[in-house]
């Protein structure tokens, strides 16, 4: 399709086990983030990638979380040793740069039992 | 830090009516915003945006207002139709930045 894909859709799992979410971008987008949105919340911002440049990873909670992209495309967000407070929605979003209109996928939700 | 709020939660509104939403910022370094749909199980979906360089901008039923003496923005949307029920955010940004900042959330109903 032509929008944002994040998959899996949804994602149970239990505490202490690492997880992987995936985000395939709109092509061309040069700008890729990843935000965490939590029940009734608005959006948290995690990581920001742009082009071949060194990513901004101000966001991120904790060390437990990593991400990387591929190619300037696919991107992988890894959350090790989950905890219960790592459930959210995990949303990516990418555009054509950082001050352009972002185009959203439809989330990760993953639930830590 | 950053900070962007609403000034209300909820809004319920007659089918053909027009809906206001309200947003307020901190940063007056901020000129671009954006405002956002997000449908339950669904990721946010542009509405429109509009840089500090503009008060008003249009789209298709809707308008953004942007008055940034009192860091407010507004987001209207005219004859407001069951498919408007949604949660609206908005988002801003200063042009140096790499981080949008999200509000969190209106949720809007409109009643058949």
């Amino acid at each position: 399709g032509a929008g944002v894909s994040q998959s899996p859709s949804n994602k149970v799992t239990e505490k202490g086990k690492d997880v992987e979410l995936r985000c395939d971008p709109i092509s061309g987008h040069t700008a890729l983030y990843w935000y965490r949105q939590s029940l009734g919340q608005g959006l948290e911002f995690l990581i920001y990638f742009q082009g071949n440049s060194a990513p901004d990873k101000s966001g991120l909670p904790s060390d437990r979380f990593s991400a990387e992209r591929t190619g300037g495309s696919v991107s992988t967000l890894t959350i090790q040793r989950t905890q219960q407070e790592d459930s959210a929605v995990y949303l990516c979003a990418s555009s054509f740069g950082s001050n352009q209109p972002q185009h959203f996928g439809d989330g990760t939700r993953l639930s830590i039992l | 830090g950053e900070s962007v709020g609403l000034h209300l939660p909820t809004l319920s509104v007659q089918e053909g009516d027009n809906s206001i939403i309200n947003c307020a910022y901190s940063n007056s370094a901020s000129d671009y915003f954006i405002w956002y749909k997000q449908e339950s199980g669904k990721g946010p979906q542009f509405i429109i945006d509009i840089r500090s360089n503009m008060d008003k901008r249009q789209g298709q039923r809707v308008t953004v207002l942007l008055n940034k003496t009192v860091k407010h923005l507004s987001l209207q949307i005219a004859a407001t139709q069951p498919g408007d029920s949604a949660v609206y955010f908005c988002a801003e940004k200063d042009l140096t930045g790499n981080q949008f900042y999200f509000g969190t959330g209106t949720s809007l109903t409109v009643i058949p």
